[in-house]
């Protein structure tokens, strides 16, 4: 079976540029939560979604969006980019919520030049 | 706000010796701990930890989970090189705005040398 899958692996953007980031969760899998990942700290919540509704938000600007599909899978939009937004954004998905746990994909680079 | 700090940041060790890495938290509404090993870039899930499950085990490693003092262990008994990567620990609280949000500590960041 596929795990979470991210996409792309790597992304080059300039300040005030709009970027898209995809993310397809495990089959079977309702929930798929956003994570930001600075270099030498840990990952920090951005959203969780469940059944296509949003069902947690952590403290980030509303530059910052996301939407779940109807198949599960999930983008995550930022808008006017800083330089501060460069980071590993990583993707979790679950069965349900509450988490049982949560499985990570490998994340998407994003570098704001 | 929720906080959980870890220590150490870093570790260096030799094949074979055995680590303790801890995990302090704080936490409104507590429903679990838990404890991922990030090697490249996605965090692998290794423990959860619960009010009702406060001691797991799976091969070399263990975890321990203190609800009254609030902390957690993972141990690692002979490490070997594989085991170098950045260890995470993460709490997850239970409803509110942020249901299902996990809080992450800053990482332990251990290296196995042979």
């Amino acid at each position: 079976d596929a795990g979470v899958t991210q996409s792309p692996t790597h992304l080059i953007k300039t300040r005030g540029q709009h970027v898209t980031l995809r993310c397809s969760p495990i089959s079977g899998h309702k929930s798929v939560s956003w994570y930001q990942q600075v270099l030498g700290q840990g990952p920090q919540f951005i959203f969780q979604y469940y059944e296509k509704e949003e069902r947690g938000r952590g403290n980030f600007p509303d530059r910052f969006s996301a939407r779940q599909f109807p198949n599960y899978s999930s983008e995550l939009n930022v808008n006017a980019l800083l330089l501060g937004d460069s980071a590993l954004y990583l993707c979790a998905s679950s069965f349900r919520i509450p988490n049982e746990k949560l499985f990570f994909g490998s994340g998407t680079q994003l570098s704001v030049l | 706000e929720d906080k959980v700090v870890q220590s150490p940041l870093s570790l260096v060790v030799h094949e074979g010796d055995t680590v303790t890495l801890n995990c302090s938290y704080e936490v409104t509404n507590f429903r679990s701990l838990l404890w991922y090993k990030q090697e490249k870039k996605a965090p692998t899930f290794l423990f959860m930890l619960t009010s009702s499950g406060i001691e797991k085990k799976s091969g070399r490693l263990s975890s321990i989970l203190d609800k009254k003092e609030l902390f957690s262990i993972l141990n690692i008994t002979a490490t070997q090189t594989g085991d170098s990567a950045i260890y995470l620990c993460a709490v997850e609280r239970s409803g509110g705005t942020s249901y299902g949000k996990l809080t992450f500590g800053q990482g332990t960041i251990l290296t196995v040398h042979p």
